[in-house]
């Protein structure tokens, strides 16, 4: 079956310009997660939807970031004004409920090698 | 405040046992997990442990966790070329929407 897809897999992109990132969670699946890993920081967590609705957005590092999710699957991250601390890999999960009651797996994409020069 | 520590490196044989180990912070983590990262790959679930547990064994995985002193590792058996790869630990909280938060993440090398 199909996993989680992300595109572009790569995205070179010059400092100040705008960059989409988009997601495919697995079917079904109604919490989506985006993470940002870097060399500096380490894996982190940037937003988390259930449904169309991002109940926790605490990790998204300044007002620059945004994300949407809509019809409750394909989410797009979006960077504005990119600068080059934002250079790292965007990964995309998605999972069955986010609920937390129980071991909701996150299964991961490949991810995004964001590159801003 | 939620902060999960590991050790860099870890450099084995093959054959041996290779023991990584993660610290965390958060006292209110529901449960815990194991993911394996590959050169270019996404994270992938080996396994995870509900914190009123106190070991778990899967195959050639075995997961301790001493809730106590905030210690989890990952025991791998008879470690194999293709283990070559990062392990991160990571921790959810109940109520934080399964969000994860991960560790440092450790390399594990196998030699021949």
């Amino acid at each position: 079956g199909a996993g989680v897809s992300q595109s572009p897999s790569n995205k070179v992109t010059e400092k100040g310009k705008d960059v989409e990132l988009r997601c495919d969670p697995i079917s079904g699946h109604t919490a989506l997660y985006w993470y940002r890993q870097s060399l500096g920081q380490g894996l982190e967590f940037l937003i988390y939807f259930q449904g169309n609705s991002a109940p926790d957005k605490s990790g998204l590092p300044s007002d620059r970031f945004s994300a949407e999710r809509t019809g409750g699957s394909v989410s797009t991250l979006t960077i504005q004004r990119t600068q080059q601390e934002d250079s790292a890999v965007y990964l995309c999960a998605s999972s069955l409920d986010g609920t937390g009651d129980r071991a909701d797996t996150q299964y991961f994409g490949p991810g995004t090698r964001l590159t801003v020069l | 405040g939620e902060d999960v520590e590991q050790s860099l490196f870890l450099s084995v044989r093959e054959g041996d046992s290779s023991v990584i180990n993660c610290t965390y912070t958060d006292s209110s983590s529901t449960y815990l997990y194991w993911y394996k990262q590959e050169p270019g790959a996404g994270l992938q679930l080996l396994t995870y442990i509900f914190s009123n547990m106190d070991m778990k064994q899967d195959q050639r995985l075995t997961v301790l966790l001493n809730k106590k002193d905030k210690h989890l590792s990952l025991r791998i058996a008879d470690t194999q070329t293709g283990d070559s790869a990062i392990y991160f630990c990571a921790e959810s909280i109940t109520g934080g929407g399964n969000k994860l938060t991960f560790g440092t993440g450790t390399q594990l090398k196998v030699e021949l």
